[in-house]
């Protein structure tokens, strides 16, 4: 079935770490995000790509980065400059021909800095 | 800027109330606006959208309509399940930066 798979779905990390977040996606979507997600607030927008090789800052880019170097893949990489990272991070695509807004996600992936 | 607002959660209800998750938003132009439903442990995953004034979207028994003139999106159902407990989020895409902006939230618990 196609989908956006996130792994690992747990992780726990020690301060001073850079871990990276996997996301793959089989619908052939041209553009990808990455959002943050904490207790009693909306999604935050980290990175998004529109196409391969190209992406932009969102609203909270500071102490992550992103690569795009394949259309099915958008991994991103949580440094230890991101002063506090603990947080579910949550993957996501759309395609051309999904009306905007229309966003695909994966389950998530709960980062746990100990 | 725009913005969207939701009422606070939890809500809680017994199963078959009515339910209303009220949503408020602010944006020029003419945004289209969407809700999500958040599961327990799962991503998001898109309820309903309207793409104009007087649209309404609908999906699995839950109703929202487009009202221009008080700028709402308020979420509806007539039999709540148990099933229903999830995170609600509302949303809008503006014309001008094809963005979603997110409201914060509703946590919707149903008792059975």
């Amino acid at each position: 079935d196609g989908g956006i798979t996130q792994s690992p779905k747990y992780l726990f990390r020690k301060e001073g770490q850079n871990v990276t977040l996997s996301c793959e996606q089989n619908l052939n979507h041209d553009a990808m995000y990455w959002y943050r997600q904490d207790p009693g607030q909306g999604l935050r927008l980290i990175y998004y790509s529109q196409i391969v090789n190209d992406f932009q800052k969102g609203d909270i880019a500071e102490g992550y980065s992103v690569s795009r170097e394949k259309k099915e893949s958008f991994p991103l990489t949580v440094t230890s400059a991101q002063k506090n990272p603990t947080a579910f991070y949550l993957c996501a695509s759309s395609g051309w021909t999904s009306a905007y807004g229309e966003l695909f996600f994966g389950e998530g992936s709960r980062l746990t800095v100990l | 800027g725009d913005s969207v607002t939701q009422m606070e959660g939890p809500v809680t209800l017994s199963e078959e109330a009515f339910l209303t998750i009220n949503c408020t938003y602010t944006a020029t132009g003419y945004p289209s606006l969407f809700w999500y439903v958040q599961y327990p442990g799962e991503g998001l995953q898109l309820l309903l959208k309207a793409t104009k004034a007087d649209d309404k979207g609908s999906n699995k028994g839950f109703e929202a309509t487009y009202r221009k003139e008080t700028t709402s999106f308020h979420l509806e159902k007539g039999s709540v399940q148990v099933s229903d407990s999830a995170v609600y989020f509302c949303a809008l895409i503006a014309d001008s930066n094809y963005q979603l902006i997110w409201g914060a939230g509703t946590k919707l618990i149903i008792k059975p």
